[in-house]
């Protein structure tokens, strides 16, 4: 089945603790992307990368990194996790001239 | 900021046809009409996506004006599992970013 996979789908993490959620497409798509989603602020973009090792920033990076060592994976990154990174999160993947398919989400509490 | 203008809510009757709206007079000649919906919290799916054909897909149909100013996404026979919330959005269907640019859709409440 085509897919995006996030893991986890839920995690409370403290101030300053390092953390990575993973994701992972089956799709070979080139494009993948992180958003966010908070209340009344709707969907925004963190990261994209258009293909491997080819990364850059969305409309709200500050605070987060990724990586495209491999085609299929897209981690995002959050060096020192602070209460305001509490969201939602999504990844998603497509190709050039595909719809966009996304994750089931990843829901973090920062305390 | 998002290029589409959209109802924030409508109702719809299970069995009738729904039919969503949007707005977007500044589309330019390379941008598609793309529309998906969230259904609670779960990841965005796409529907359903148009230049300036109608489409038609098993999910939905895509009507756009001969101006593609405006589009109307239409669910044929809704159920209850189709209330959620329905983004028009409007993106070059290649291009340097591909990002997409949610606005605050519509939200769908389909009623017994």
């Amino acid at each position: 089945e085509a897919q995006v996979t996030q893991n986890p789908r839920y995690l409370i993490t403290v101030t300053g603790k390092k953390l990575t959620v993973t994701c992972s497409q089956n799709m070979n798509h080139e494009y993948m992307s992180w958003y966010r989603q908070d209340p009344g602020l709707g969907l925004r973009q963190i990261y994209y990368s258009m293909n491997v090792e080819v990364t850059d920033k969305g409309d709200v990076p500050e605070g987060y990194k990724v990586s495209r060592k491999e085609k299929r994976n897209f981690p995002l990154i959050l060096e020192s996790p602070s209460p305001n990174q509490t969201s939602l999160y999504f990844c998603a993947s497509s190709s050039q001239f595909s719809g966009y398919t996304f994750g089931s989400g990843t829901r973090l509490t920062v305390v | 900021d998002a290029k589409t203008t959209q109802p924030p809510s409508m109702d719809c009757a299970e069995g009738r046809a729904a039919n969503l709206p949007c707005n977007h007079s500044t589309i330019s000649g390379n941008e598609y009409v793309y529309w998906y919906r969230q259904i609670h919290s779960q990841g965005p799916q796409y529907i359903i996506h148009g230049l300036k054909n109608n489409e038609t897909n098993e999910m939905a149909s895509l009507i756009i004006t001969e101006d593609r100013k405006s589009s109307t996404l239409i669910l044929p026979h809704a159920t209850l599992r189709d209330t959620a919330v329905y983004y028009c959005i409007v993106k070059e269907h290649s291009g340097n970013t591909g990002k997409l640019i949610f606005g605050q859709g519509t939200t769908l409440q389909v009623k017994p």
